[in-house]
């Protein structure tokens, strides 16, 4: 089946530092992706969608600045966390939907990134 | 505002017994999903749920819609261990967007 693959699955960086996220279809193209973040024992929260070849939409209250989307090709997102503080430590996780056969209503979770940041 | 509550947010029960998860959803949505998650794990899509009185079934698990209730429940059947995680119902806010909107949760703890 579908799947989409995240990288890296825990990240430890300093404040003020950037840090980025990569999420991967492997086997069926995306051009729209989504990033969700989740903090703990909390639901999922949409940050933003992911267009490929063009800029990413935000949901209100996600600062665009801060949360840099880039969607360069149909395999590819990726999430730079820029200047990131402690506030910021969560679990980041992308979604894709499959476009072919049978997968093509089912969105795809990829397994997630941790970020902590000390 | 698109707003989508659970109910229960814990569920603590015993194997053998039947329960259900209800998903309340605020506005009209003909696609509604089912995931699990367990603990420091992404989610697992469990159903797809895409038209007004669609019920799916498998293994232990059935989820069924309404969407003119806008309501979806999950109903676990002779629960086992194995089911203990927690469960999220997401709602497809615009279907030409594929955006969903979680769900609060639902934490499922199986004891014997």
């Amino acid at each position: 089946g579908a799947v989409v693959s995240q990288h890296p699955s825990r990240v430890i960086c300093k404040s003020g530092t950037s840090v980025k996220i990569e999420c991967r279809s492997l086997d069926f193209q995306a051009t729209t992706m989504f990033w969700y973040r989740q903090f703990p024992k909390q639901s999922l929260m949409l940050m933003a969608t992911s267009n490929e070849g063009s800029k990413a939409t935000y949901e209100q209250g996600v600062e665009k600045d801060k949360f840099l989307i880039n969607h360069a090709s149909l395999t590819l997102s990726t999430l730079t966390v820029t200047s990131a503080h402690p506030e910021d430590s969560s679990f980041y996780i992308c979604s894709a939907k499959g476009m072919t056969g049978g997968s093509g209503n089912t969105i795809y979770f990829g397994e997630g990134s941790w970020l902590t940041v000390v | 505002e698109l707003k989508v509550e659970q109910n229960p947010l814990f569920l603590s029960m015993q194997e053998g017994k039947n329960y259900t998860i209800y998903c309340n959803y605020s506005t009209t949505s003909d696609r509604l999903y089912w995931y699990r998650q367990d603990p420091g794990k992404s989610l697992e899509s469990l159903f797809v749920l895409l038209s007004n009185g669609a019920v799916k079934q498998e293994g232990r698990l059935m989820a069924s819609l309404d969407t003119k209730a806008r309501l979806s429940t999950l109903h676990i059947t002779a629960a086992v261990h194995d089911l203990s995680a927690t469960y999220f119902c997401a709602v497809d806010l615009n279907l030409n967007t594929d955006k969903l909107i979680f769900g609060t949760g639902t934490r499922l703890q199986v004891f014997p």
